[in-house]
């Protein structure tokens, strides 16, 4: 088991591009979460999974967040039409339970210029 | 909903000395709560944690957290700091009983001088 998997650990986009985030959890783990961290903060949650139903996703901060967990394994996050304060890091986390704690990945640092 | 607190935003310490992280919490149900650390360019790995029981909680690399439900709070401490113990550190609630999905604090800079 190689943890929660993150891909791309940077992206860097021009304004206005979509970008796609791509999270592997770790395989037992039916549950599966994004954050957004910006700097000097804690992680900001978005929404979560378990299994491939999405069960909370009225925190996504705009209409242009989606999340995707087709098949109950692997994520996407997609930003449509980035904007400049989409620069952040996008954590991926997974769990059994939310009584375990979570494993997060290493994130993916968007950059928007 | 629940909210967390992190009194401080840096906390600067001399190498083995030891060292606190306050952290204080607000919920109106029975919380779960957690200690992460996070390196830089690394996403977040849990320290420990309380779900009930004994107060006192042991984690790893040898910090310690007090769970302290008068004073709403759950500090984390360790004896003596190392260098490598420079990270940040969250500290985070959810409550317990359901899929709530725990609320972070803003983080302390933990900085270690040799």
């Amino acid at each position: 088991d190689t943890g929660v998997s993150q891909d791309p650990r940077h992206k860097i986009t021009k304004r206005g591009q979509n970008v796609t985030f791509r999270c592997d959890p770790i395989s037992e783990h039916n549950r599966l979460y994004w954050y957004r961290q910006t700097l000097g903060q804690g992680p900001e949650f978005l929404t979560y999974f378990q299994n491939e139903a999405q069960l909370e996703k009225s925190r996504l901060l705009s209409d242009r967040f989606s999340a995707e967990r087709p098949k109950g394994s692997f994520s996407t996050l997609e930003i449509q039409r980035t904007e400049q304060g989409d620069s952040a890091m996008y954590l991926c986390a997974s769990s059994v339970s939310d009584r375990y704690g979570y494993t997060f990945g290493s994130g993916t640092r968007l950059t928007v210029v | 909903a629940q909210s967390v607190t992190q009194l401080d935003s840096q906390v600067p310490v001399f190498e083995e000395a030891p060292v606190e992280l306050r952290c204080n919490y607000s919920s109106s149900v029975s919380v779960y709560l957690f200690w992460y650390v996070q390196y830089p360019n690394q996403g977040l790995q849990l320290l420990l944690k309380y779900l009930s029981g004994s107060t006192l909680v042991k984690g790893i690399n040898g910090f310690e957290a007090e769970f302290n439900k008068s004073q709403t709070s759950f500090h984390l401490r360790k004896p003596s700091v190392h260098i490598s113990d420079t990270a940040e550190y969250f500290c985070a609630v959810s409550a317990s009983g359901g899929s709530y999905i725990p609320t972070f604090g803003r983080g302390t800079s933990l900085i270690v001088h040799p």
